[in-house]
């Protein structure tokens, strides 16, 4: 199986900031990973696919980016709305599909 | 638009059975694979079951293999997972993920329903 370790578990960040976490995978994974978003009591939705790619309806500030093993999510300039708790996934191999621990992030 | 709704879930003791449902619409179902996801309260997001477009494969966690079946009708656009041998850690939120092409690159997902697994 495949593990992705994500890093930080939680991060706490003033509005404005630069925000970036990051997801290690096991084994190269080539760009088969996604960011989703959940929000308190919501779905996960998906920010960024295929390492890079912005998802549906997800603001231009954030952004994705690495491939292999070693994956970078960065938000610019930290808004409000932005405090969720942030997963990557890898799809590469399935079964299983696996995620991150999550990332908290919270407003200082 | 892209819909998934779900259906299903409850309180369950243990050792009991259980089966969810996920309609879906704006999409053409039978083109895509889906996927059941769940997420333990308080916990992270653990992917339990997929089932390819066409119904000709499916693949589970370990957590559940033997326990859960994962299965479709394209004709009605549903998407079930059939809960048996349940056991208290299958406390969860249960949410059906549409695939945007791999299996497993989630795109779209349904609200969420809970099933708590409790004496």
């Amino acid at each position: 199986d495949i593990q992705m370790t994500q890093s930080p578990s939680s991060l706490s960040a003033s509005v404005g900031d630069t925000v970036t976490i990051t997801c290690q995978a096991s084994q190269d994974i080539s760009n088969f990973l996604n960011w989703y978003q959940q929000k308190p009591g919501k779905a996960p939705q998906v920010v960024i696919y295929g390492a890079s790619k912005l998802g549906s309806g997800a603001p231009s500030r954030f952004s994705g980016s690495g491939s292999g093993t070693h994956f970078t999510f960065t938000i610019s300039s930290l808004q409000p709305e932005d405090i969720a708790t942030y997963y990557c996934q890898q799809y590469d191999d399935l079964p299983p599909l696996t995620f991150g621990g999550g990332t908290k992030l919270e407003i200082k | 638009q892209v819909q998934l709704v779900q259906s299903g879930g409850g309180v369950v003791q243990p050792g009991g059975s259980l089966s969810l449902s996920c309609a879906a619409s704006g999409f053409t179902f039978s083109s895509y694979g889906v996927n059941w996801v769940r997420q333990a309260p308080g916990r992270g997001l653990e992917w339990v079951a997929f089932i390819r477009h066409d119904g000709s494969k499916t693949y589970y966690a370990d957590s559940v293999t033997g326990r859960f079946t994962i299965s479709r009708d394209n004709p009605k656009s549903m998407l079930y997972l059939q809960m048996s041998g349940l056991r208290v850690e299958d406390t969860a939120v249960y949410y059906c993920a549409k695939d945007r092409d791999y299996g497993g690159n989630f795109d779209y997902w349904g609200q969420g329903t809970l099933v708590t697994v409790s004496s």
